[in-house]
């Protein structure tokens, strides 16, 4: 089956530190960018981060930069995102999502069409 | 960053009822433009990607259209497993940012 699980999420204090885990089956992991979306209990979807096939690029949304590491093991099918100095405002459940592409035309068209069903992120004391 | 601005923020409507939600951007992403369905407690689905491409395995009563910076998606006649909120989301330049969202209601 193709899918993805997260795991890794859990309460934590300000200021500490998290490291999620997302595992893939059914299907080539490392032919895809692989991304980390989050969302905010009620709120709306946000991305964090996304990471290349080979792990040699990778890129993220600026409230996260410097705090954050997208990282990938090929070998192991996983996708990881490593939390530091957490802040409240980064309590959310974080889904990992896999990038697919279309360019049947003239231009690179990018998408997430495979979800994981998430993992909660609590920052409190 | 491009910011993404769905209205409205709320529907209420009957089954059977066509149900249209728009997105504008606020530079032009070509048709760089996807759609998603979540449902509470649940992980998002793809609808619709490049703006007009239906995803497969999504029923024909979802559409989309539009390019450069105003977008629209169509659900022609509104079934009971629709009500959910829809996202649109920009892939046209890094960060990927999504709407506010559309909630969908049962009127």
């Amino acid at each position: 089956e193709v899918q993805l699980v997260e795991s890794g999420g859990g309460l934590v204090q300000p200021g500490g530190s998290l490291r999620l885990s997302c595992a893939a089956s059914g299907f080539t992991f490392s032919s895809y960018w692989m991304s980390w979306v989050r969302q905010a209990p009620g709120k709306g979807l946000e991305w964090v981060a996304n990471i290349k096939q080979d792990g040699s690029e990778k890129y993220y949304v600026d409230s996260v930069k410097g705090r954050f590491t997208i990282s990938r093991d090929n070998a192991k099918n996983s996708l990881y995102l490593q939390m530091n100095s957490l802040r409240a405002e980064d309590t959310a459940v974080y889904f990992c999502a896999r990038e697919a592409y279309d360019n049947s035309g003239t231009s690179w068209y990018w998408y997430f069409d495979l979800w994981g069903r998430g993992t909660l992120v609590t920052v409190s004391s | 960053d491009i910011q993404m601005t769905q209205s409205p923020s709320s529907l209420s409507a009957s089954v059977g009822d066509r149900v249209t939600i728009t997105c504008r951007a606020s530079q032009i992403i070509s048709s760089s433009l996807n759609w998603y369905q979540q449902k509470p407690g649940r992980a998002p689905k793809l609808l619709i990607y490049a703006a007009s491409n239906l995803q497969s395995g999504v029923p024909s009563r979802f559409s989309g259209s539009g390019s450069g910076t105003d977008f629209t998606l169509t659900i022609s006649s509104l079934q009971p497993e629709d009500f959910a909120t829809y996202y649109c989301q920009q892939s046209y330049s890094s960060p990927w940012t999504f709407g506010h969202g559309t909630k969908v209601e049962i009127k």
